[in-house]
């Protein structure tokens, strides 16, 4: 079975261009995460969904983020204008509670913004 | 808010030697669950280890080891038989149930194989 499917892998991008994250869910979870991780910051939380529900997003940095589930299966973030602190690793996971309490990553996106 | 904390920014064991990583939590709940994750340079995270809190037993798996100690709030990964593929980032991570599964990720501990 797949695993967490994530694209692109890396994305180089200039200051103020509009930068799309996606993610494809293994079959059959239903809650979605999206972290960041950095040097300076670690993992961090930016948002999770439930059943293509947000359930918070206190996580997001500014309005500049912005998260979809348009179906049970696919995530975008979307970040728009771009900005060079933005650089950093997305990471998506899904899990399947409360049958499954594990989360499952995916490979990640390097993101560099400059 | 529930937080997690790993004390060791930075580890190294011999090949072959037994290393154990620290990891302390602060919670109100008496139910939830903890983790250890991997993360190598491919940036992949892996899971490697879980624990529900209401099982006293310690999880086991393979080389990996967990010493769980409720009362202390303390969840420890134990690595055997320490190998060159080992080298990498491990994350202590807790969940809350009934919260979407949302995880709380300590700040990481990176750990290095020397051959």
């Amino acid at each position: 079975d797949a695993g967490v499917i994530q694209s692109p892998r890396h994305e180089v991008t200039e200051m103020g261009q509009e930068v799309t994250l996606r993610c494809k869910l293994i079959s059959g979870h239903n809650s979605l995460f999206w972290y960041r991780q950095t040097m300076m910051r670690g993992l961090e939380l930016l948002i999770y969904f439930n059943n293509n529900v947000p359930i918070d997003d206190s996580g997001m940095p500014e309005d500049r983020f912005s998260a979809k589930m348009p179906n049970a299966s696919f995530s975008t973030l979307k970040i728009q204008p771009s900005e060079p602190r933005d650089s950093a690793v997305y990471f998506c996971a899904s899990s399947l509670p409360p049958v499954a309490d594990t989360q499952y990553f995916g490979p990640g996106t390097r993101l560099t913004v400059l | 808010a529930q937080t997690v904390t790993q004390s060791q920014p930075e580890m190294s064991v011999q090949e072959a030697e037994t290393v154990t990583l620290s990891c302390t939590y602060d919670t109100s709940e008496n139910n939830y669950y903890l983790f250890w994750y991997k993360q190598p340079p491919s940036r992949q995270m892996i899971l490697v280890i879980r624990q529900e809190a209401y099982k006293q037993q310690n999880a086991t798996e393979n080389r990996f080891s967990v010493n769980f100690q409720k009362a202390a709030k303390s969840f420890s990964l134990k690595i055997s038989d320490s190998q060159l593929g080992d080298t990498a980032m491990y994350f202590c991570a807790f969940m809350k149930p009934n919260t979407g599964n949302q995880f709380y990720f300590g700040t990481g501990t990176s750990l290095t194989v020397i051959p």
